[in-house]
């Protein structure tokens, strides 16, 4: 089983809402990844957790603040985010080399 | 700067037929490649990946060849269906870092 599941499916927020976004794995995998994509764009890295701790983050604003609760949860808290923030939201995870893609998030920013 | 890339933006090809697709990359560093597709409104779908230390991994229809001299691989698909049609990002790895470096992505239209 490889499946990495995500909540909500869709989400539409204002410029001034706070939200948070989630995703799960119960295959054990030791990373978890944030990437936001833009349509026929590759995935972009936001922030990767290595057992439970945050230990990259790609220069993200402070307006997306990734949260890892345990070894299967990971959460995306949104504030204040721009018109431009609108994308997938993708999350992953991985055990060794093979990062595994959760549906996405499809946010649209008002 | 782009560590991974992928000339063809797009590949039509007629279905039954082999599908070719081509990444190259400049980072010697990078020792795992990865072959993901990509529906539209979905997540990439892990499809095949391989080792700095093999040449050729063949999963069903998927192969991928590995030319480390030339820092270049392909994957070959044979033969394609019509649910190939997607978008295929390359991405490689190299440390201990977690991260991958994704090619701009190739989309393959298979024709009936």
């Amino acid at each position: 089983d490889t499946e990495v599941t995500q909540t909500p499916k869709h989400l539409v927020m204002g410029m001034t809402n706070k939200k948070s976004l989630k995703c799960e794995q119960h295959m054990g995998h030791r990373a978890m990844y944030w990437y936001k994509q833009k349509a026929k764009k590759p995935p972009e890295l936001m922030f990767v957790y290595s057992y439970e701790k945050l230990s990259i983050n790609e220069s993200v604003p402070s307006r997306f603040s990734p949260e890892c609760p345990n070894s299967s949860l990971l959460n995306l808290h949104l504030h204040a985010l721009q018109p431009e923030d609108s994308a997938l939201y993708l999350c992953a995870s991985s055990q060794v080399n093979e990062q595994y893609f959760g549906p996405g998030t499809r946010l649209t920013v008002t | 700067d782009q560590q991974v890339k992928q000339n063809s933006p797009s590949l039509s090809v007629q279905e039954g037929r082999i599908s070719i697709l081509n990444c190259d990359y400049t980072n010697s560093m990078f020792d795992y490649f990865l072959w993901y597709k990509k529906y539209p409104a979905e997540g990439p779908t892990f499809l095949i990946s391989i080792s700095s230390i093999k040449d050729k991994n063949e999963d069903g229809r998927f192969t991928v060849f590995l030319n480390k001299s030339a820092k270049h691989l392909s994957l070959h698909i044979v033969p394609s269906q019509p649910g190939d049609s997607a978008v295929y990002f390359c991405a490689a790895e190299g440390g201990n870092d977690y991260k991958l470096s994704f090619g701009a992505g190739t989309t393959v239209t298979v024709r009936a």
